[in-house]
């Protein structure tokens, strides 16, 4: 199992421009989420799924979007990048059973400029 | 709702120090606890976790104990090494994970 993966690991975007941030799982979990971390912060948590075609906000969801097509798929859109959303941002996924752990991807690094 | 408090870092230890980081949470229920870490430049990697009140989970050298009467989880180890440093966050599992602040660990030789 590749467990999460996440691409790109870094990239740079000028302010205003689009891009997608690719997220998959082969572990057949149905819960998946996408957080953001600042320097020296924790996650704040942007969306979140529960399966296929269910998504819903998390604390921070201004200005991403996400879409939840496949079990495995779960990318997150940011439309009109701005400098705030510099950030790490991290995917993760978990099965349903109570109290499973989540498994985390190895984090996009995004600078804004 | 709930919610995670932790201690705020950095803490800084000597190598083979003892080390307790301490975590105490708000929720309905019983949920599940779990203390996860992130070494520099990585993601969160699962520490250990309980799933009921008086479960000891353990790892690497750390424990911590579901305490349902004191609402907390705290972590320990009893002689940290350098390859200890990282941030540790502990989380509270609903639907979503909750997370504590992290606590930054820097631990000198």
């Amino acid at each position: 199992n590749a467990g999460v993966t996440q691409t790109p690991k870094f990239r740079i975007l000028k302010i205003g421009q689009s891009m997608t941030l690719q997220c998959a799982q082969d572990m057949n979990h149905n819960y998946m989420y996408w957080y953001r971390q600042d320097p020296g912060m924790g996650l704040k948590l942007i969306y979140y799924s529960v399966g296929a075609g269910i998504t819903d906000k998390g604390e921070v969801p201004n200005g991403y979007n996400v879409s939840r097509s496949t079990t495995e798929d779960f990318p997150l859109r940011l439309e009109l990048a701005a400098p705030s959303q510099t950030s790490v941002y991290f995917c993760a996924s978990r099965g349903d059973r109570r109290g499973e752990t989540q498994y985390f991807g190895p984090g996009t690094r995004l600078l804004v400029l | 709702g709930n919610s995670v408090t932790q201690m705020e870092g950095p803490v800084t230890l000597s190598e083979e120090a003892f080390l307790t980081i301490n975590c105490t949470y708000t929720a309905t229920g019983y949920p599940s606890l779990f203390w996860y870490v992130q070494y520099p430049g990585e993601g969160l990697q699962l520490l250990l976790k309980a799933t009921k009140a008086d479960d000891k989970g353990s790892n690497k050298g750390f424990e911590a104990t579901y305490r349902k009467e004191t609402t907390s989880f705290h972590l320990e180890k009893g002689s940290v090494q350098v390859s200890d440093s990282a941030v540790y966050f502990c989380a509270l599992a609903g639907n979503k994970l909750t997370f504590g602040g992290g606590t930054r660990v820097l631990v000198k030789p």
